[in-house]
């Protein structure tokens, strides 16, 4: 079973908001991710988890926080978000600490809109 | 650096034709390459990959890619268009010790009745 599951699906948050962005997969992976993905553009990575510790941030801003909870979760938080970060959040998880050569398998998405 | 240039932003194909979807990558070191595909509002599902070995490489839905060190390219075809193909794909790229897996801008591909 190959599935990584996210929710909320859609959100909308106004600037002043806290929310968090879901992430769970029982594959037994042990690396991590969430791409940022705007419209008509390809992913562009956000965060590496591996063994539930942070190994790559690609210097997002600090009003987005991961956090991974354990092997199976992993969560986005959001704080005063701006209009341009309205984009779809993917996670992502892979079998070891790297992508090389390890599939990486996506989830469905969650899609935010900030007001 | 690695890099990747998908080589057009939409493909229009008839249903029944050939698809042929071209990737060329750059990477210091012998590459990891991937396709895959995402259909209107979801995520991204992988098709095929390479690693090593066999350099023709089959995927899912009837896709195949060939992956060609000296043109260094990784070019995504399927026999015959279905209408069901029509979805945006994207090439990528990772390192064999990296943890990043870096993607092109995608190609759109739409299937003709």
């Amino acid at each position: 079973d190959t599935e990584v599951t996210q929710t909320p699906k859609h959100l909308v948050m106004g600037m002043t908001n806290k929310k968090s962005l879901k992430c769970e997969q029982h594959m037994g992976h042990r690396a991590m991710y969430w791409y940022k993905q705007k419209a008509k553009k390809p992913p562009e990575l956000m965060f590496v988890y591996s063994y539930e510790k942070l190994s790559i941030n690609e210097s997002v801003p600090s009003r987005f926080s991961p956090e991974c909870p354990n092997s199976s979760l992993l969560n986005l938080h959001l704080h005063a978000l701006q209009p341009e970060d309205s984009a779809l959040y993917l996670c992502a998880s892979s079998l070891g600490q790297g992508s090389s050569g390890n599939t990486i398998y996506f989830g469905e998405g969650s899609w935010l809109t900030v007001v | 650096a690695q890099s990747v240039t998908q080589l057009g932003s939409h493909v229009s194909v008839s249903e029944g034709a050939l698809v042929l979807l071209r990737c060329n990558y750059s990477s210091s070191v012998p590459p990891y390459l991937f396709w895959y595909v995402q259909y209107p509002n979801q995520g991204l599902q992988l098709l095929l990959k390479y690693t090593t070995g066999a350099t023709l490489v089959k995927g899912i839905n009837g896709f195949e890619a060939e992956f060609k060190k000296s043109e260094t390219s990784f070019h995504l075809t399927k026999p015959s268009a279905h209408m069901s193909d029509a979805a945006e794909y994207f090439c990528a790229v990772s390192e064999v010790y990296g943890n990043k897996l870096v993607f092109g801008a995608g190609t759109i591909l739409r299937v003709k009745s």
